[in-house]
């Protein structure tokens, strides 16, 4: 019964360079939600997608930031062109259908250079 | 926007002594969570709760939900070392973002 799983644990990027971030939600679970947490901040939402759609962006910036949930595969948030401010961790989680309650990921730190 | 306060921010107490955390809000929510997140890991979900009163145990954890579903507690009773971590709140609706409170950090000394 395995958990949500993230990779990369750990990325380190230059500024300027891409990043993609992936996210394999549980078994059965439908939703994803990417959330960012910076040094010294809380938890803050980013996204939220359901297979091939995104439901909520809310916390998104506006540029550079980007997510999807395709119909196979691991969900992505993708970073272009990142700067210093982008180094965080940053956390997917998933839940089933018909719940309130969200189960995360151990998370990606990463680092920008 | 929702808001999430907890209180205290930090809380450093002896083994055995108990201690309550406070979360809370403004806003109404349809369900609060808390969460327990260690050092370069990510959060993990000790409970939900999403009546209005409602009080849960997990083991020597007692989680409350404020009668108006503004606010919550998490009681723990005769801590030790082992509970030492960061302590968070999330508040949510129905298939929704949840809205974290800052934590509260929490360490047990033997």
């Amino acid at each position: 019964n395995a958990g949500v799983m993230q990779n990369p644990r750990h990325l380190v990027r230059r500024r300027g360079q891409e990043a993609r971030l992936r996210c394999s939600p549980m078994k059965g679970h439908s939703h994803v939600y990417w959330y960012r947490q910076l040094p010294e901040e809380g938890l803050k939402f980013m996204v939220y997608l359901q297979k091939e759609n995104i439901i909520d962006e809310s916390g998104m910036p506006k540029e550079r930031f980007s997510a999807e949930f395709p119909k196979e595969g691991p969900s992505i948030l993708r970073i272009q062109q990142v700067v210093r401010g982008d180094s965080a961790a940053y956390f997917c989680a998933s839940s089933p259908l018909d719940s309130y309650e969200q189960y995360f990921g151990p998370g990606t730190r990463l680092t920008v250079t | 926007t929702q808001l999430l306060e907890q209180s205290p921010q930090f809380l450093s107490i002896q083994e055995g002594e108990n201690l309550t955390v406070y979360c809370n809000s403004s806003s109404v929510f349809s369900s609060l969570q808390w969460y327990r997140q260690e050092p370069g890991e990510g959060p993990v979900l000790l409970v939900t709760v999403v009546t209005g009163g409602e009080v849960k145990k997990l083991k020597r954890l007692t989680f409350q939900f404020g009668d108006a579903r503004k606010d919550s507690s998490l009681h723990i009773t005769a801590a030790q070392p082992g509970d030492t971590g960061l302590y968070l709140c999330a508040g949510g609706r129905y298939g929704n973002k949840l809205v974290f409170g800052a934590g509260t950090i929490l360490r047990v000394k033997s």
